[in-house]
């Protein structure tokens, strides 16, 4: 099994609509951060968790949710789906001082 | 000005050949240094931790000059497989110490 997992890997969505994507992680870490890619623009970040009680706004927060439901699961929301959402969705995790662990990515699109 | 800069490249070169991407980063208050590298729609992967006193592993050589804030990666003996896209990652300091990342070095190794 993968040390993050994302689910849904790919989902298409009509404007308007809410969608929910799921990430869990199975190594033990306290920090899980939502980040956004998009073509030349490098990965974004999102929202970040340092704990469970502990939620921070990303540099692109705006249109986004998060839940830290427990240590393991993080999950993001947009909560009336829009078409420049449209992009590759990636989760993290991160222990210590260690490079973060990402997911397999949601590739999302928004019609 | 953005916090991490590199070339987008894209960087072809022959099978065999040695190749150097660089980059440079704004924040003074950076403490950890990193590449990953990031295969076409996959997630990104550490590659390696760059330190001050420069770092290899294998085929690859990481240098970091915190005076001029930039940061190189080399690949000698290029292989096909070296072929994706390189990320240069930078820590943002302070309490949160989030991981800012550069647009990436898209490299093609040539037959």
């Amino acid at each position: 099994d993968a040390d993050v997992t994302q689910t849904p890997r790919n989902r298409i969505t009509k404007t308007g609509k809410r969608i929910m994507l799921e990430c869990s992680q199975t190594k033990g870490h306290d920090r899980m951060y939502w980040y956004r890619q998009d073509p030349g623009l490098g990965l974004r970040l999102i929202y970040y968790s340092f704990d469970v009680k502990d939620i921070n706004k990303g540099e692109i927060s705006d249109g986004y949710s998060v839940s830290r439901q427990a240590q393991a699961k993080f999950s993001l929301s947009l909560e009336s789906a829009i078409p420049n959402q449209t992009a590759l969705y990636f989760c993290a995790s991160r222990g210590g001082n260690y490079g973060y662990t990402f997911g397999s990515g949601t590739r999302l699109t928004v019609v | 000005r953005k916090e991490v800069e590199q070339d987008p490249g894209p960087f072809n070169v022959p099978e065999g050949a040695t190749v150097a991407f660089n980059c440079t980063y704004s924040n003074s208050a950076s403490q950890s240094f990193f590449w990953y590298r990031q295969d076409c729609r996959k997630e990104p992967k550490l590659l390696m931790s760059v330190y001050s006193s420069g770092n290899e592993d294998g085929r690859f050589t990481a240098q970091l000059n915190r005076a001029s804030q930039y940061i190189s990666l080399l690949i000698r003996d290029s292989k096909l497989s070296d072929s994706a896209t390189y990320l240069c990652v930078v820590t943002s300091g302070g309490a949160t110490n989030k991981l800012i990342f550069g647009t990436g070095t898209l490299l093609a190794v040539q037959p």
